[in-house]
């Protein structure tokens, strides 16, 4: 059973900088993995941000970035806002399948 | 404007069925693929199944895998999860969601409906 790994919490003060991560136990994670991230407030359906490990939707803020990062994917927040408070999930292609991290719950504080 | 309208959850007992439906809106349906996703109130995202534009592809979790049929009529623009042999692990939120391709593989989801809550009890 393949399992994708996040940070279960992190948290930052308002306009710096924090890294999520995103591992498989598969092995590294590259680009053949599609890494997409999102984000989730309470109440709220997920909201997409990155797709295909770096590339922004048009709705995504310019301070959400993704990459990949010591064999696992990343999303970096630059600058965090308070509005930036919220669940983040990864998502990672398995040929055939997809699979989410358990989440990383982001505090602003 | 883009819009995805799940409905069709409910309560039912384990071992019952129910069929989920999705419509879609603001876009050209049959050019992307589909997703459903779950989330268990309070829990994370589960990726549950998809299906390519025309429909002639489709991918399951293995938890779901026998039990559940995703389908998709694109000439009603409407997507589909018939779900049987429900469990109560199965008690969730559902969510379709539009991928940013036709073909399923390495496609991602950017577009979420808001969800149908689907209960499995007694």
């Amino acid at each position: 059973q393949t399992v994708v790994t996040q940070e279960p919490s992190l948290t930052v003060s308002p306009g710096g900088t924090v890294t999520l991560t995103c591992a498989s136990s598969t092995g590294a994670v590259t680009s053949g993995y599609y890494p997409n991230w999102f984000q989730q407030k309470p109440g709220q359906a997920p909201r997409a941000l990155i797709y295909s490990t770096n590339n922004k939707h048009s709705w995504t803020p310019a301070r959400f970035s993704g990459s990949l990062l010591g064999g696992k994917a990343a999303l970096t927040l630059s600058g965090v806002q308070p509005e930036d408070e919220a669940e983040y999930y990864c998502l990672l292609y398995y040929g055939g399948a997809q699979v989410f991290g358990g989440g990383t719950k982001l505090t602003v504080l | 404007e883009v819009q995805l309208l799940e409905s069709g959850g409910g309560l039912v007992q384990p071992g019952g069925s129910l069929r989920l439906s999705c419509a879609a809106s603001g876009f050209t349906f049959s050019s992307y693929a589909m997703t459903w996703v779950r989330q268990t109130p309070g829990k994370g995202l589960e990726w549950v199944s998809g299906i390519s534009g025309s429909g002639g592809s489709t991918y399951y979790a293995d938890s779901v895998k026998g039990r559940f049929t995703i389908s998709r009529d694109n000439s009603k623009n409407t997507l589909y999860l018939q779900m049987n042999s429900l469990r109560a692990e199965d008690t969730a939120v559902y969510y379709c969601a539009k991928a940013h391709r036709s073909s399923f593989d390495g496609s991602s989801p950017h577009y979420w409906g808001q969800g149908t809550l689907v209960t499995v009890s007694s």
